[in-house]
């Protein structure tokens, strides 16, 4: 069955690092690969999107690669600050009728001062 | 403002009392879909709608229906609720197929169900 990883443990870095989660995925083929960010209690708010022939998309800190053969995203956070903290979730999608997004179950990042 | 607005925010009901979560989007988006989150079981998606008048399943739709009369609402009913649908219900909406365009989110509905 499709099945996708995220780090489960927290990511504790230094304010002003770069913060680097990653996305392992099996069994599916997307055409597209989305990262969210999830503060508690709230709604997911969209970042990026990259699609399968991209390698690479960048927005402002933030930097998304994926690469098809090792079937994998990595999420960067440059110079990161206390208010990038939150759960990142990454979602894939694109390549069944339904057109839904299948989640990660997300990484918690913690950026301290 | 683009937004997606459920109501309400938080719910706590009894078993078997038929309830309604209402979504709504302003943003004349195609497909709507709700989702339910869990801890360590992150989003499962529960029902969605390509458009008006257009339903399919999720992988978790039992004991829940919705409907799409309009393109702006998307309501999730739960019939007869059990104790195992408290949870975070989302609902989403994107201009196309989820996957393709970036989906936007409501802000949750935490229903607990005694």
């Amino acid at each position: 069955s499709q099945k996708i990883e995220q780090n489960s443990e927290a990511l504790n870095i230094q304010e002003g690092k770069t913060a680097t989660l990653t996305c392992n995925y099996t069994n599916y083929s997307p055409a597209y690969l989305q990262w969210y960010r999830q503060d508690p209690g709230r709604g997911p708010v969209f970042l990026l999107l990259i699609r399968e022939n991209e390698k690479e998309k960048r927005k402002e800190r933030l930097k998304v690669t994926f690469d098809t053969t090792l079937k994998q995203s990595l999420f960067h956070i440059t110079a990161s600050q206390p208010a990038d903290s939150a759960t990142y979730l990454c979602a894939l999608g694109g390549s069944s009728n339904t057109g839904k997004l299948i989640f990660g179950q997300g990484t918690t990042l913690q950026v301290k001062p | 403002e683009a937004q997606v607005t459920q109501n309400p925010r938080y719910l706590i009901t009894v078993t078997g009392k038929k309830l309604t979560v209402t979504c709504s989007q302003n943003m004349n988006h195609e497909y709507m879909s709700w989702y339910r989150q869990d801890p360590g079981l992150g989003l499962r998606q529960i029902y969605y709608s390509m458009n008006v008048e257009v339903t399919d399943k999720g992988d978790v739709p039992e004991g829940y229906k919705v409907s799409r009369k309009e393109k702006r609402n998307f309501p999730l009913i739960l019939e007869s609720p059990s104790p195992n649908q408290t949870s975070l219900y989302f609902c989403a909406s994107s201009l196309s197929k989820q996957g393709m365009t970036e989906a936007f989110f409501g802000q949750g509905t935490r229903l607990t169900v005694v």
